[in-house]
């Protein structure tokens, strides 16, 4: 199957500071990735859409100066978290689909933890 | 609205038994239908994929869509304890995905 990478696999940083993550397809293109964020015991919540050389669509309530995604190339997007508080601390998935399949490939997940 | 709902559970289920697991959808424009099992602290991973209505078997695993009842479930056979996770049922709709809240299976040696 397709993979998908994520880095870094965990994180801690202090409040008000920016942490980034990437997400690449190894061995596809993907012009869209998809970022999700998932609380403990909680299921995944799609946070956004991340469209290679245009601007992202969020989510209804997900704050996109808060959550800021660029998708440079057909391989890589990230997500930025601006300005962490100890609520944005959470797991953040990203997934990508190749193109022609229709099943979604995940990310190994990424912890962050606002201290 | 585009809603897959599952029952949380949590489902727990002696060694060797059959595991049942379901999940309903609302939107009939859904063409694609998704199991994806999840430990703890890591990301989903793909069990089954099932495009049309039967059934779907691949060793321990059979999913099963009636697309009539808008109804998807996932048998699982000789349970064993690595296969106690949470499991997400995931709906296609155009390029997205929805996912149900997921059913936490615990198998008791």
């Amino acid at each position: 199957g397709a993979v998908v990478s994520q880095h870094p696999s965990r994180v801690i940083c202090k409040s008000g500071t920016s942490v980034k993550i990437e997400c690449r397809s190894l061995d596809f293109q993907a012009t869209t990735m998809f970022w999700y964020r998932q609380f403990p015991k909680k299921s995944l919540m799609l946070m956004a859409t991340s469209n290679e050389g245009s601007k992202a669509t969020y989510e209804q309530g997900v704050e996109k100066d808060k959550f800021l995604i660029n998708h440079a190339s057909l391989t890589l997007s990230t997500l930025t978290v601006t300005s962490a508080h100890p609520e944005d601390s959470s797991f953040y998935i990203c997934s990508a689909t190749p193109w022609g399949n229709t099943e979604a490939f995940f990310g190994q997940g990424t912890r962050l933890t606002v201290v | 609205q585009k809603e897959v709902e599952q029952n949380s559970g949590p489902l727990s289920v002696p060694e060797g038994a059959i595991a049942s697991l379901n999940c309903t959808y609302s939107d009939r424009g859904s063409q694609s239908f998704f199991w994806y099992r999840q430990y703890s602290g890591k990301s989903p991973e793909l069990i089954m994929s099932i495009y049309s209505n039967g059934d779907k078997e691949d060793g321990r695993f059979t999913a099963q869509l009636n697309k009539a009842s808008q109804y998807v479930s996932l048998l699982i056979r000789d349970s064993q304890p690595s296969d106690s996770a949470t499991y997400l049922c995931a709906v296609n709709i155009g390029n997205q995905f929805y996912f149900g809240t997921g059913t936490s299976l615990t198998v008791i040696p």
